[in-house]
């Protein structure tokens, strides 16, 4: 099955612990973008990837970092989370003409 | 001013009725535009693309215009199932990047 996987799918956390969510795609795609979503403020992209090695900031790249050393994966790291980085987090991936694959989620709680 | 507004509702519309959302965008540059649905805590999912023509896919029109720069989404004989946010998208041909609106929640009541 076609699918965007992300784990974990909830995560509590305190203020400063460094912590990855994976993201991974059995579709061969070469775009992965990683999404936060909050209340009012809609869908925001962190960080993206055209392919594997090329990364790029997104609209709202501040305290998040990515790596892209596989096609399929595409990892989200957070060094040092802070409370404002409470959100929804998708990544999705896409094979071109734009339409867009997500994974279910990850509900991150930084206390 | 937003690149991509839609009125965030919420909508509450008898189940049965017909039910038209619109959003705008600023970006004139803007080449491809999508309607996606997310059900509440679930993942964004492709409802339909756009086209300057217009289309249909059963029970649901979308249409662009381009010279004023909005989307429609039209929902015939709504169900309840439909409840959910639509979320209006744009994008760019060779750049994967979409603009994603906030939403406009739709609730349809029996």
């Amino acid at each position: 099955e076609a699918q965007v996987t992300q784990n974990p799918r909830y995560l509590i956390t305190v203020t400063g612990k460094k912590l990855t969510v994976t993201c991974s795609q059995n579709m061969n795609h070469e775009y992965m973008s990683w999404y936060r979503q909050d209340p009012g403020l809609g869908l925001r992209q962190i960080y993206y990837s055209m392919n594997v090695e090329v990364t790029d900031k997104g609209d709202v790249p501040e305290g998040y970092k990515v790596s892209r050393k596989e096609k399929r994966n595409f990892p989200l790291i957070l060094e040092s989370p802070s409370p404002n980085q409470t959100s929804l987090y998708f990544c999705a991936s896409s094979g071109g003409l734009n339409e867009q694959f997500f994974g279910p989620g990850t509900r991150l709680t930084v206390l | 001013r937003k690149e991509v507004e839609q009125d965030p509702g919420p909508f509450n519309v008898p189940e049965g009725a017909t039910v038209a959302f619109n959003c705008t965008y600023s970006n004139s540059a803007s080449q491809s535009f999508f309607w996606y649905r997310q059900d509440c805590r679930k993942e964004p999912k492709l409802l339909m693309s756009v086209y300057s023509s217009g289309n249909e896919d059963g029970r649901f029109t979308a249409q662009l215009n381009r010279a004023s720069q909005y989307i429609s989404l039209l929902i015939r004989d709504s169900k309840l199932s439909d409840s959910a946010t639509y979320l209006c998208v744009v994008g760019y041909f060779g750049n994967e990047k979409l603009t994603f609106g906030t939403g406009t929640r739709l609730t349809i009541i029996p």
